[in-house]
């Protein structure tokens, strides 16, 4: 069973980066394509991006300049860093895995990051 | 980008009831050449991430049961719970997978107990 599992710091401070670590158990990383997704009662849910092939990576438009997905295969883990984050950027951050079509068959539990100062 | 809008907001329906989700996208989300709607449905419920529950808008994921029921095609789509469970209570998604960049979802609805 594949399981996922989100990791980071809960408090950011406004201009700064987010940097999150997702850990995957039960799966490869070097297969399937692996998301971040944040969620929150402003926007909802919304796509980041996505990185597979341990590093060949496709981001959502809206968050392109200030995105950074990386991929550690060794340790079977996945990553993001946003940058210079501000109050619109406290959400529920989940990581998930989809299969080729761009289901997200499976999801983490989420990380709460909230941005202040 | 396609935008998914969703109706109602929220609902609430008696227990053995029938729930009915509308979810209408911006384009069309038909692939001709492989005549399936990339359009899936998910469950969240409060707490835990969404759960996958209908892919390729009719497709129930493994698991799922079969009082849920997707339906539609191009920009029409529909989330039926034919008899609904007390564990059903929760809020559902719609997600158009036909345009990677990006994905997008629907702004979700509330369905609780009557």
């Amino acid at each position: 069973q594949v399981q996922l599992q989100e990791s980071g710091p809960g408090l950011v401070k406004p201009s700064e980066t987010l940097s999150l670590t997702c850990s995957v158990s039960g799966g490869s990383i070097r297969t399937y394509y692996w998301n971040w997704i944040r969620q929150s009662p402003e926007k909802g849910l919304e796509w980041i991006g996505y990185i597979y092939n341990s590093g060949r990576t496709n981001y959502n438009p809206a968050f392109k300049s200030r995105v950074t997905m990386s991929a550690d295969a060794s340790r079977n883990q996945f990553s993001l860093r946003l940058s210079s984050v501000t109050a619109a950027d406290t959400a529920v951050y989940y990581c998930a895995r989809a299969s080729a079509g761009g289901l997200l068959g499976y999801w983490g539990q989420g990380t709460r990051v909230t941005v202040s100062s | 980008d396609i935008v998914m809008t969703q109706s109602p907001e929220s609902l609430a329906v008696s227990l053995g009831e029938r729930a009915t989700i509308n979810c209408k996208s911006s384009q069309s989300v038909l692939d001709s050449s492989s005549n399936k709607n990339y359009l899936a449905w998910y469950q969240q419920k409060p707490g835990q991430p969404p759960k996958l529950l209908i892919y390729w808008a009719s497709s129930r994921e493994s698991g799922v049961p079969d009082r849920f029921s997707g339906s539609g095609s191009g920009t029409d789509f529909t989330l039926t719970i034919s008899s609904l469970q007390a564990e059903d209570v929760a809020v559902y998604y719609c997600q158009q997978y036909y345009s990677i960049v990006p994905f997008t979802f629907g702004p979700g609805t509330k369905v609780d107990i009557k």
